[in-house]
């Protein structure tokens, strides 16, 4: 069974901090996907990496796909209040259009 | 909005009734997806359909009957549920043979089983 290991669960900071989230697996994946869910809604895709070593960037996240395709991470520079939700990773193997889901960072950050 | 709505938003029903829940999209994607969301597990990946006929159930209680009547709606059809099975029930669509495939989701409906 794949399965996709997020840390950390929860994160409180405070507006101006910077940090990480990291997304593990034992399995190797074609391509990996964050999302963003805020509450109350569904969540809504931040980025796709696919190529080992890849990074992205969007604004002040940085996104980071492991060489061996097994992990990522995801950087928020100077957070903001804005990025308050719960952050998914999700990994497809190749092959497939199923996307197995993290157990998600929960990330709230005080003004 | 994501292209994808979802009806009911909230829904709480007795054990012994039966209701169906509505997922539509016209995005033109052929690929829907039902996922569970509780609370501190992960997105669980219940049913997928692809160009109307399922290609997966994972292991998912006969409680719970999806519906796919066209490639723009789907239904998920409820009977004699149990408490356990409160939950956000979240619907997906996407493009099936496009490699990294985004999933467009709905805002969910919020079930509760009393």
């Amino acid at each position: 069974t794949q399965l996709l290991e997020q840390s950390p669960q929860f994160l409180s900071i405070q507006e101006g901090e910077n940090l990480t989230v990291y997304c593990n697996s034992s399995s190797v994946f074609s391509s990996l996907q964050w999302y963003r869910q805020e509450p109350g809604e569904g969540p809504v895709l931040l980025v796709t990496v696919v190529t080992g070593g890849e990074v992205k960037k969007l604004k002040r996240l940085t996104f980071q796909f492991g060489d061996a395709r097994k992990d990522s991470s995801l950087h928020i520079t100077a957070a903001q209040p804005g990025d308050t939700g719960l952050y998914l990773c999700a990994g497809a193997t190749s092959g497939t259009y199923k996307y197995i889901f993290g157990t998600g960072t929960r990330l709230k950050v005080l003004a | 909005e994501t292209g994808v709505t979802q009806t009911p938003r909230h829904l709480v029903m007795g054990m012994t009734n039966k209701k169906s829940l509505k997922c539509e999209q016209h995005l033109g994607h052929n690929a829907m997806y039902w996922y569970k969301q509780s609370a501190k597990k992960p997105l669980e990946l219940m049913f997928v359909y692809n160009f109307k006929e399922q290609t997966e159930n994972n292991s998912v209680p006969s409680r719970f009957s999806p519906e796919c009547p066209n490639s723009s709606h789907l239904f998920l059809h409820l009977h004699t549920l149990q408490p356990e099975d409160s939950a956000l029930y979240l619907c997906a669509s996407s493009h099936p043979l496009q490699r990294n495939t985004e999933a467009f989701f709905g805002q969910g409906t919020r079930l509760t089983v009393v």
